[in-house]
């Protein structure tokens, strides 16, 4: 079964600074990764996701993401963060023919003034 | 599309009674997932379904939780008798084939 390892569960870091928040995946033959952020008493929002083709991918909002085949990684990036990015940070997985997301455990992001 | 609506957005029940959770999935969506989020689980699939059809509820945790989908617009999950454990935000969520799960804003229960 395909786990998901969120390797911080708190990461502070003052505004316009650069931020990554770590993500690991077990090894799967095709995976699918996401990552979602969910602000205060709020659903889950997807933020960007890889499928295939290009190992980077964007978001709006200027977030980035690489996936790492063999690192069995997919990090989230951001050079320079806002105050309103603060917010909890999930990435998911999901393995071949599977339908269901496998969730890490979430990391806090605070932004501070 | 208004995305995924589930109601109630709070419950709170006395332990020993019956919680009905609803959803409303996406129009078009084929998928729809029940999750549970904790601060000591995280979050947590409980069962998924693919149009109307239960594919997997091995995470259902007993026999008190049970799902539905009885149509493509319609789906409940019941905790029957509800218990102070089963606090938590559940979330239901939709997706189109092989896209992204869409989430709803999750309905908060407290048992008391």
């Amino acid at each position: 079964a395909q786990s998901v390892t969120q390797l911080d569960s708190q990461v502070p870091v003052f505004e316009e600074a650069p931020v990554e928040l770590r993500c690991n995946y077990s090894s799967s033959v095709s995976v699918y990764l996401f990552w979602y952020v969910q602000y205060p008493n709020q659903g889950l929002q997807l933020l960007l996701k890889y499928l295939s083709g290009s190992t980077l991918v964007e978001s709006i909002n200027g977030f980035e993401a690489e996936f790492n085949k063999s690192q069995t990684s997919f990090h989230l990036r951001k050079p320079s963060v806002h105050i309103s990015d603060t917010a909890e940070y999930f990435c998911a997985a999901r393995s071949g023919s599977a339908r269901q997301l496998t969730f890490g455990s979430g990391t806090q992001l605070t932004v501070l003034p | 599309d208004a995305g995924v609506i589930q109601s109630p957005r709070h419950e709170v029940t006395e332990m020993g009674q019956e919680v009905t959770l609803r959803c409303k999935p996406i129009s078009g969506h084929d998928y729809l997932f029940w999750y549970r989020q904790t601060m000591m689980r995280g979050l947590e699939l409980l069962i998924y379904f693919n149009n109307n059809v239960p594919i997997d509820d091995s995470g259902m945790p007993e026999d008190r939780f049970s799902a539905k989908m009885p149509n493509a617009s319609f789906s409940t999950l019941k905790i029957q008798p509800s218990e102070p454990r089963d606090s938590a935000v559940y979330f239901c969520a939709s997706s189109f084939h092989q896209g992204e799960a869409f989430f709803g804003q999750g309905t908060r229960l407290t048992v008391v």
